[in-house]
């Protein structure tokens, strides 16, 4: 089976750097996404991490370590349309990933 | 930029009624995919279908459930009787290889479905 944890809901100031954390537990590992996902809409790609270490893509970063079952995702320069959703899913023993509850995200001036 | 596209946007239905909830893929894409999001809870994966055939399915893809690609565009969900708790947002999704490495998912807008 498999098991996602992350905080429900962060609060951070426009312009400021803000961490989100996922652990996992999973008796399979292919690899860890992260997705955003704004209200009522559907959620969008952002990362896919195989590797352990730091990926970055512009204002986002994504790290991992597969030995500590340990993810997260780095925003930078954070700005309000930052206020959304961010979803950690595994990608397990198959392919398909299962999503964690996500973690809400409130950006203020 | 191509996407994905689901109709309707939302669907009220009455419990034990069938709905038809239809998804036109991206075009180049070999791999499609329903999950669910019951309002406030995660995402959850329903199904995936390849080459004309499902290729995986959750638990929750029982026999009320079924999906068919009826022509080489639409991507179709069916639910035989709808339940009260069938009530959820319904996201389809494409690839254009198996997911995993950047092979990522790319979701449509949803479909709301409203059992009454």
């Amino acid at each position: 089976g498999q098991n996602i944890d992350q905080p429900t809901e962060m609060t951070a100031t426009e312009g400021a750097i803000v961490q989100i954390n996922c652990t996992y537990q999973t008796s399979g590992f292919n690899g860890l996404f992260w997705y955003q996902q704004h209200a009522g809409e559907a959620p969008t790609f952002l990362s896919y991490n195989v590797l352990d270490g730091l990926e970055e893509k512009g204002r986002f970063s994504s790290f991992l370590s597969r030995s500590k079952g340990y993810s997260y995702l780095l925003l930078k320069e954070l700005q309000m349309k930052d206020s959304a959703s961010y979803l950690c899913a595994l990608s397990g023993g198959s392919y398909i990933p299962t999503f964690g509850r996500g973690t809400s995200l409130i950006v203020h001036p | 930029e191509p996407e994905v596209t689901q109709t309707p946007s939302h669907q009220v239905t009455q419990m034990g009624q069938e709905v038809i909830l239809r998804c036109v893929p991206i075009s180049n894409h070999l791999y499609f995919y329903w999950y669910r999001q019951i309002l406030g809870q995660k995402v959850e994966f329903l199904v995936s279908f390849y080459n004309n055939e499902i290729s995986e399915k959750s638990e929750i893809f029982d026999d009320q459930f079924s999906v068919e690609r009826p022509d080489g565009s639409n991507f179709t969900l069916k639910i035989r009787s709808t339940k009260l708790e069938d009530s959820a947002m319904y996201f389809c999704a494409s690839s254009p290889l198996r997911t995993g490495g950047h092979n990522e998912q790319f979701f449509g807008p949803g479909t709301r479905l409203t059992v009454l």
